[in-house]
């Protein structure tokens, strides 16, 4: 998991809540990632940034927002939680464009009651 | 709308073993094809493949790409029971955003 931390690594909250996951990485990666992953759905992604301020969503955004104030911290928000965004959220970098490699955190499972 | 289906959703096969695991995809402006590894935690990278026909090999594993057929195979030799885990693929088009399939999950039995 190289250079990369999440936090909190579970949590379990109820529904309307609002929650946010931090991602932390010491690589100075230039492209951060979040993605959720679902029985049968497999790994999706949410948002990703590709620079300090500069963000833009994935294929399920949709009740997520994100930040990215500095380079090593990408912060995902769950405005207000519901029980279908309890998953396994998982923080990935990567240094380049593409074609790259992607390398990914060791997840936040999220249960929301 | 990228699209990525692996095949076969699970496998279960004897120590020492070969496998080889399936990957089909639809994209638009494909730029590469990423295997994956993933046990019980965060998948850990194995391959990029960029290029038709060129064999990538990392020990047992190895993995070839056919861009004409749009597919992957991901070829693993006398399995050990460490290689049990879920194997992603995953296609990055013009859009510099990776689209992963569901996995195919690898039981090895000693």
């Amino acid at each position: 998991d190289a250079g990369i931390t999440q936090s909190p690594r579970h949590k379990v909250t109820e529904t309307g809540t609002p929650v946010t996951l931090r991602c932390h990485q010491t690589e100075n990666h230039r492209y951060m990632y979040w993605y959720r992953q679902d029985p049968g759905h497999g790994l999706r992604l949410i948002h990703y940034s590709y620079g300090v301020k500069d963000t833009d969503k994935g294929e399920v955004s949709d009740g997520y927002s994100v930040s990215r104030s500095k380079t090593e911290d990408f912060l995902l928000t769950l405005e207000s939680a519901t029980s279908s965004q309890t998953s396994v959220y998982f923080c990935a970098i990567s240094e380049l464009g593409g074609p790259y490699e992607q390398y990914f955190g060791p997840g936040t499972r999220l249960t929301v009651t | 709308e990228d699209k990525v289906v692996q095949s076969p959703l699970s496998l279960v096969v004897h120590e020492g073993d070969t496998v080889t695991l399936n990957c089909s995809y639809e994209v638009t402006n494909f730029r590469s094809l990423l295997w994956y590894k993933q046990e019980k935690k965060a998948p850990t990278f194995l391959f990029m493949l960029t290029s038709s026909g060129i064999e990538k090999k990392s020990g047992r594993l190895s993995s070839i790409l056919d861009k004409k057929e749009l597919f992957s195979i991901l070829n693993i030799t006398a399995t050990q029971t460490g290689d049990s885990a879920v194997y992603l693929c995953a296609v990055e088009g013009g859009n510099e955003k990776l689209t992963f399939g569901t996995g195919t999950r690898l039981t090895i039995i000693p």
